[in-house]
């Protein structure tokens, strides 16, 4: 079965600044998604960003970019210019791309890291 | 566009009732989940729906049921609710290609 790990419970950034939320997990599959999820106060989950395991290149979102290191198992989030909207819990999710589809899309979630961000 | 509707928002139960949680997607979607969310524990896949008809255990199945109603709809069962249950219930959806899960606002459940 595969886990994921976000090994930080709580980060805080100035406005303006960077942060970095870490996820790690453990998979044996060659072939998977990684995402990374938004839950602000209103409980809404919101996709920030994917990532696929083939691909090379790193995926941004405007201000949101990841550091996929495939070897290692490492997903890490990077947040440049931090906003005082994007305090809120953020959650590494891992899902199968297995060939027989039988994943059916069903995600593995880490513990999650709340952001607070300071003005 | 409404996505992924939730109903209650919040509840309140005693030891003991029994209550469903409804969710309804409005994006033609084949399949579907449950998910609790507990402090420190991230979201866990209670039960899933991979397309209309089916349904399969995730892994905290235990004192739940579901039914997929028909393509749009898939309810939560609680049979006689724990002071355990109490949790966050969100439900999803996934794209044909299952690239994105589309979540609703979630239910909050108190078990007393």
């Amino acid at each position: 079965a595969q886990t994921v790990t976000q090994s930080q419970p709580e980060m805080s950034v100035q406005e303006a600044e960077t942060v970095t939320l870490s996820c790690t997990y453990d998979t044996s599959e060659s072939d998977y998604y990684l995402f990374w999820y938004k839950q602000p106060p209103s409980r809404q989950m919101i996709l920030v960003i994917r990532q696929e395991a083939y691909k090379q290149q790193n995926a941004t979102e405007n201000r949101f970019s990841v550091n996929f290191q495939k070897a290692a198992k490492s997903f890490s989030l990077k947040i440049s210019d931090s906003q005082l909207g994007d305090a809120a819990m953020y959650f590494c999710a891992y899902r199968s791309d297995n060939a027989g589809g039988t994943s059916y899309g069903k995600l593995t979630f880490g513990q999650g890291t709340i952001l607070t961000v300071h003005p | 566009n409404a996505g992924v509707t939730q109903t209650p928002k919040f509840q309140v139960l005693k030891t003991g009732q029994s209550m469903t949680l409804q969710c309804a997607q409005d994006m033609n979607h084949n399949s579907m989940y449950w998910y609790r969310q507990d402090p420190g524990m991230g979201l866990r896949l209670i039960y899933y729906s991979a397309s209309e008809g089916t349904t399969d255990k995730g892994e905290v199945p235990n004192g739940y049921n579901v039914s997929r109603l028909n393509k749009r709809e898939f309810s939560l069962r609680l049979e006689s609710a724990a002071p355990s249950q109490t949790s966050v219930y969100f439900c999803a959806s996934s794209t044909q290609g299952f690239t994105e899960a589309f979540f609703g606002q979630g239910t909050r459940l108190t078990v007393v």
